[in-house]
């Protein structure tokens, strides 16, 4: 029963790096989402996606890139990282859409940018 | 997204009961209320949706107004472990694919 899986945890990049954070969920869920958080903020939506194939920018999609090529899986690239990029990002998925239904949530990847 | 108005922040003692109260003034005949509660280093968990009047489950109570233009999520007898952020959300059902949160209100418990 494991629900959505974060990989990494944790990892720390060099600025210009590029990194593929990886969200799976086994839930057979359409909607999937990556978010980021600051220390002491709220969420803020990156990317989402609305089913295989399918991919949309959220509110800060700047300096990220997302696929989304099987149901399960829900890619977030950073292709060249920034410190301003060093946050939270936290994968989640949903049965439905929007806050109509009840989205599940990892467990988070704590990234940080030197 | 209908835009939704928390308190920053609140403070409680354990064994009290704790009301959260958001507005959503501009809240569409379709919407429905969610909050999710977040614990520190963790993900958002859901905890309790509703439309109208009012909604229980184990965790906690969700009071919403007739003109449904704010709502209410009790928590009864709180603990140290009820120390977290709580979102309030809402959303047009079935009409909108993101899922937006606000800032939150961060709760505090003391012993």
């Amino acid at each position: 029963n494991a629900g959505v899986t974060q990989t990494p945890k944790f990892r720390v990049l060099k600025t210009g790096q590029s990194m593929t954070l990886l969200c799976a969920q086994d839930m057979n869920h359409e909607y999937m989402y990556w978010y980021r958080q600051d220390p002491g903020m709220g969420l803020r939506l990156i990317h989402y996606s609305v089913g295989e194939g399918t991919t949309a920018k959220g509110e800060v999609p700047d300096g990220y890139n997302v696929s989304r090529l099987k149901k399960q899986n829900f890619l977030l690239g950073l292709e060249s990282a920034a410190p301003s990029q060093t946050s939270v990002y936290f994968c989640a998925s949903s049965a439905g859409r929007g806050s109509s239904t009840e989205a599940f949530f990892g467990q988070g990847t704590r990234l940080t940018v030197v | 997204l209908a835009k939704t108005t928390q308190p920053i922040s609140m403070d409680s003692y354990e064994g009290q009961e704790v009301n959260i109260t958001c507005s959503h003034n501009n809240i569409a005949t379709n919407d429905y209320i969610t909050w999710y509660q977040q614990f520190p280093s963790q993900g958002p968990r859901f905890i309790i949706q509703g439309y109208k009047t009012k909604v229980t489950n184990e965790v906690a109570s969700l009071f919403i107004p007739a003109d449904r233009k704010s709502s209410t999520l009790s928590l009864p007898r709180v603990s140290l472990s009820d120390t977290a952020v709580y979102y309030c959300l809402v959303g047009v059902a079935y009409n909108t694919d993101k899922l937006i949160f606000g800032t939150g209100t961060r709760l505090q418990v003391f012993p």
